[in-house]
């Protein structure tokens, strides 16, 4: 099973909010993980998009609108990405990645559609 | 600004190694630590490994163990990622990545190359 599990495909209408999820491993305690989110456009590198460790300890790149946040949802052992207000413009591929076990790990990553 | 250009697309017979660079500018290349990171048509994001371009210090990861050798040569500002005994999976863009410290102990990936596509076919 791998470290962190993003659902493959979400679509969600312009002006709705869409959440994404990351589910770490069972075993791998969501807790002791910042959670970092990168954002992928079609023939393009990903790009920074924000971290979450907890509600007094995340950052938000500059440039990136605050209608993208991130939290955590212990229940599920998950990282969120929230996106209020979609845009046709946030229409990409969205990654999550944690630091674990000295090596970077990324999720499968998560195909937004706005429609 | 802060660059990072890629050395131009492979074509490589299964076995084969491949050897990629990574010019950086806009910065002190030995300040930041570079990674590689490859993404198979398609498919996720895989990390390969990073380099200390000060130290010369390397770490991969365990998908790659006796396969990835990553160097650096300080004059030019250019860090390269070779990797041997290559296979049909391997087929993938190999994008580097500098990661840079928060401040805070955290770390992320701030500037990207452009991305090296590298082609394994018989």
């Amino acid at each position: 099973q791998p470290v962190l599990t993003q659902p493959t495909f979400l679509s969600a209408s312009p002006g709705a909010s869409a959440r994404l999820t990351c589910t770490l491993r069972s075993g791998v305690n969501l807790g002791g993980y910042r959670i970092f989110w990168y954002q992928q456009k079609p023939e393009s590198p990903p790009q920074y998009l924000l971290n979450y460790y907890t509600d007094s300890d995340k950052h938000r790149d500059s440039g990136v609108p605050s209608r993208f946040a991130g939290s955590k949802d212990a229940s599920t052992n998950a990282g969120i990405l929230v996106i209020s207000g979609l845009q046709s413009e946030d229409e990409a591929d969205y990654y999550c990645a944690i630091w674990h076990n000295s090596a970077w790990v990324f999720g499968g990553g998560t195909k937004l559609t706005v429609l | 600004q802060v660059q990072l250009v890629q050395s131009g697309a492979e074509v490589k017979k299964p076995g084969a190694s491949v050897k990629v660079s990574c010019k950086a500018s806009g910065y002190t290349f030995t300040t930041y630590d570079i990674n590689w990171v490859r993404q198979a048509t398609g498919q996720g994001l895989e990390w390969v490994g990073w380099m200390n371009p000060n130290s010369g210090n390397t770490d991969h990861a365990q998908n790659f163990q006796g396969r990835v050798t990553m160097t650096r040569d300080t004059s030019i500002s250019t860090a390269y990622m070779e990797l041997s005994g290559l296979r049909s999976e391997d087929t993938a863009i190999y994008y580097c990545a500098r990661t840079k410290p928060s401040g805070s102990g955290w770390t992320l990936f701030d500037s990207w190359g452009q991305g090296t596509q590298v082609t394994v076919s018989p």
